[in-house]
Parts: C-alpha cells; structure tokens; sequence
C-alpha cells in the first residue's frame, strides 16, 4: 500500500515556466511534509518543509501549498531554471518515534532553455 | 550546517567480500541516523533506523545479518554489507535526522562483481 502518491512522473517545462508537483497521504496522523531535490548521482538535498498548520510556506522560488481537508500537497517552482533539472520527492512522517519518512514515487523534472 | 559526508563514495568489490560504508554528521549530533537503498530511477527505500548506542531497528524484508548496522556515536553510523553479491550492488544513502529534518549523505555507489 502507497503511503503517499506522487504526481506527475515526470514534467517537462520551458524556462521561466511554473511546474507544479503534486502529493496526496491517506494517514491523518503525518504532520511533517517535506520535499527533496535529488541530482543524479548525488544524496537528496531538503528544499523546504511544511506543517499541517500552515496552508503555504515559501523559501525563495519554491513554494508548498497544502490541502489538510484533501490531504493533498504540491511543490511549485516560479521562474524554473535548466538548473532545477532534477528529480523531486515527497515524503512524509509522524512526529514520535524515529520519525522515519515515507517517500513519494519522485517526479523527473526537465527545465529546457 | 547540518553536513553529512559518506566514505566511500563508490566501491567495487568481489562476491564474498564485506564493504564498510561510514556515515558521519560532520557538524552537528545526531542520535538517529537511517539508511536508505536507491536503484536506479526509483524512490529510496529505507533499510534501517539507526540509534546511537542501541541495536538498529530494521524494515520487513531488509536481512540483518546481511546488513550490520553500527551507531558507535553522535557522529557516526556505519553499513557493512557481508558477503555481498551482485544483487547488493545499489546506491546506498544515510541521512541524520535534527529535530524533525532529516539531512542526506551524498551517497555511496556499490558495485559487486
């Protein structure tokens, strides 16, 4: 059983153009969402997090919009870059414990010139 | 802040050899670390939960005694894969975990031949 489902596999955009990642959770229990840029050969790198008690969090050009209603959450990346080309993974988790993530499927992005 | 190095960074061995990969958190403690395994264009599926000084916790179907965990220290966690085999060869990532972030190694390429 997914956890959580990850959308689009992957996106392709022209520069300057606004892709939107999208997450959707069944477990009302996760209270941690954070999405990580992953280059190819190279460990995830954590881009920006958000908590169920905030609708939007933005850090730079990344933006997080979050549904508590329809347990959903997407990543928006304004004015993308080629340098953006990468792949991007939700994940969540619950606090208590070890807090281990649970992570999205991931979504290959391309950001032509 | 929050750097996490990985030594080595890939390795090639022989069936029937055991590889030690070390995970250290270079700035900060960490009293959880965890370690994922990545094929190629899928997710990273987590391995283990690693707490200093205590036996690692590990995922349904993830062999232990294949996979030793060591979590000598805030700083340190080490993987050893014995007698690997082909079927060992992946990208095996750690991460430590600060609060409620979970900061990512680079990443440790293994090839058995």
């Amino acid at each position: 059983q997914q956890q959580v489902k990850q959308s689009p596999q992957s996106l392709i955009v022209q520069k300057g153009g606004i892709p939107i990642i999208n997450c959707a959770y069944e477990n009302t229990a996760f209270d941690y969402f954070p999405w990580y840029q992953q280059f190819p050969g190279k460990g995830p790198a954590l881009l920006i997090a958000i908590r169920p008690d905030v609708s939007e969090k933005k850090e730079g050009r990344f933006t997080i919009s979050f549904n508590k209603s329809a347990k959903q959450f997407s990543l928006h990346i304004m004015d993308s870059q080629p340098g953006d080309s990468a792949t991007y993974f939700c994940a969540v988790t619950t606090q208590g414990g070890s807090e281990k993530l649970v992570f999205g499927k991931g979504t290959k992005l391309t950001v032509n010139p | 802040g929050a750097v996490v190095s990985q030594h080595p960074s890939w390795v090639i061995c022989k069936s029937g050899t055991s590889v030690k990969i070390e995970c250290r958190s270079l700035d900060f403690q960490a009293t959880t670390m965890f370690w994922y395994r990545q094929f190629p264009k899928q997710s990273l599926m987590l391995m283990a939960t690693s707490n200093e000084g205590s036996k690692a916790t590990y995922e349904q179907g993830v062999e232990k005694d294949k996979f030793l965990i060591n979590h000598a220290s805030l700083t340190l966690s080490t993987l050893t894969v014995t007698s690997a085999h082909p079927e060992d060869s992946s990208f095996y990532i750690c991460s430590a975990r600060v609060s409620r972030e979970q900061f990512f190694g680079p990443g440790t390429r293994l090839t058995v031949l």
